[in-house]
């Protein structure tokens, strides 16, 4: 049982570049959520689901999609990297909403964009 | 919308001593209020959550009390020893129709335990 596992670990790309980090989860939950971490901001949601082939808004969007094809996977997307994406993104799971039961993260994404 | 402000950003005490942090939060209709604790390069990880219908939770050395009329949460850690060093986030649901299924988290605090 992996639990929550992100892919890839760390990437460095250029600005303007496209990319897309992977999280799949092997827990059976039905909502996922993508999370950017910078210093002393805590974590800000981006783009969250709440079941396979929904997703939704969160704080920080702009710049960022994602997709809930299958219920195990939720994908986000960079369309054109900038420096301000330089961050660490997490993404988390939970069998029911975060409003009132536990998130269970990844080990991160370490995200630098030149 | 929900806003939360966790204090202090930094903590440092002595091995043995207790730590306290403190977050308040707006939204009076908030019933869940989880606190995670991420190491340094780790992730995050739940340590003690509560709901609103208690007003203490207790589990060994960490307890979180929560005063619904005051909108403030606090996390108590006793006895504290160098593997309480890490980074520790309180977090509030957003409640509404178009914010369900979301929290938002504090900025953090620092702790730091001196030997």
């Amino acid at each position: 049982n992996a639990g929550v596992t992100q892919t890839p670990k760390f990437r460095v790309l250029k600005t303007g570049q496209s990319m897309t980090l992977l999280c799949a989860q092997d827990m059976n939950h039905e909502y996922m959520y993508w999370y950017r971490q910078d210093p002393g901001m805590g974590l800000r949601l981006i783009h969250y689901s709440v079941g396979e082939g929904t997703t939704a808004k969160g704080e920080v969007p702009d710049g960022y999609n994602v997709s809930r094809l299958k219920k195990q996977n939720f994908l986000l997307g960079l369309e054109s990297a900038a420096p301000s994406q330089t961050s660490v993104y997490f993404c988390a799971s939970s069998v029911g909403t975060a409003s009132n039961q536990p998130q269970h993260f990844g080990d991160g994404t370490r995200l630098s964009i030149l | 919308g929900e806003n939360v402000e966790q204090h202090p950003s930094t903590l440092s005490v002595q091995e043995g001593d207790s730590a306290v942090i403190k977050c308040t939060y707006s939204d009076s209709a908030s019933n869940y209020f989880p606190w995670y604790k991420q190491e340094l390069g780790k992730r995050p990880q739940l340590i003690i959550d509560i709901r609103s219908n208690v007003g203490e939770k207790k589990d060994q050395r960490i307890a979180v009390t929560l005063n619904k009329t005051a909108k403030h949460f606090s996390l108590h850690i006793t006895e504290t020893q160098p593997e309480d060093s890490a980074v520790y986030f309180c977090a509030a649901p957003l409640t509404g129709y178009s914010s369900a299924s979301k929290i938002i988290f504090g900025s953090g605090t620092r702790l730091s335990i001196r030997p």
